[in-house]
């Protein structure tokens, strides 16, 4: 069964600084793999998605997410973190079918230090 | 941002009593979800619909129904709510024609069963 797994439950760095979170799945096919955010209160929104192709994908806000199938990752990279950067990230994995199901991760909160 | 709102955003109730959660959307998209979100668990599916009058179960369906009479709304009923579905309930939309895996999420209804 398709599953994800966020390792981090919780990660603190200082603003300016670079940021990586990790996500591993297991799915026995080629992924379709996404990362999602929740500001405090609010819905998620879609920061990336991969579904073939170039294994490095560029989203929006700065954000970049490198596939590596060898690994079963799709980590999330921001180069240099803004305060407004503090969020909940969620990393989501594609059920396969068509209807579009979504298996999601447990999260990982960011707090963001002065 | 998606046009897609949920009504109410806030409700406590008492256990036993039916709760309906509305979901409108005004992008006509084909796909509409339910979702749950509680901590340490992420967000995970509840029912979904595929299309007016079509609809089909998630993860976690117990306890909980669906209906969707036109394209722009999305019903979910809890038919006697309990304690263990207090929670945050998420509805999201996507259209096939695109993605059926590109979610775009509302704002979330917190609901409280006491």
């Amino acid at each position: 069964a398709q599953s994800v797994t966020q390792p981090d439950i919780h990660i603190t760095v200082s603003e300016g600084a670079s940021l990586e979170l990790r996500c591993n799945y297991s799915y026995g096919a080629t992924p379709y793999l996404f990362w999602y955010v929740q500001s405090p209160g609010q819905g998620l929104q879609l920061l990336l998605k991969y579904f073939s192709g170039d294994t490095l994908v560029q989203g929006i806000k700065g954000f970049e997410a490198e596939f590596k199938r060898s690994q079963s990752s799709f980590n999330l990279r921001k180069p240099s973190v803004h305060w407004s950067d503090a969020a909940e990230y969620f990393c989501a994995v594609g059920k396969g079918g068509s209807q579009g199901n979504l298996i999601f991760g447990k999260g990982t909160k960011l707090s963001v230090k002065p | 941002d998606a046009g897609i709102t949920q009504s109410p955003r806030h409700k406590v109730t008492e256990t036993g009593t039916p709760v309906t959660l509305r979901c409108h959307q005004t992008e006509n998209h084909r796909y509409m979800y339910w979702y749950r979100q509680d901590p340490g668990h992420g967000l995970r599916l509840i029912h979904y619909s595929y299309g007016v009058k079509d609809t089909d179960k998630g993860e976690v369906s117990d306890g909980y129904s669906v209906s969707r009479s036109k394209t722009e709304d999305f019903l979910l009923t809890l038919e006697s709510a309990t304690s263990s579905q207090t929670s945050v309930y998420f509805c999201a939309i996507s259209e096939p024609a695109r993605s059926a895996y590109e979610q775009y999420f509302g704002p979330g209804t917190r609901l409280t069963v006491t």
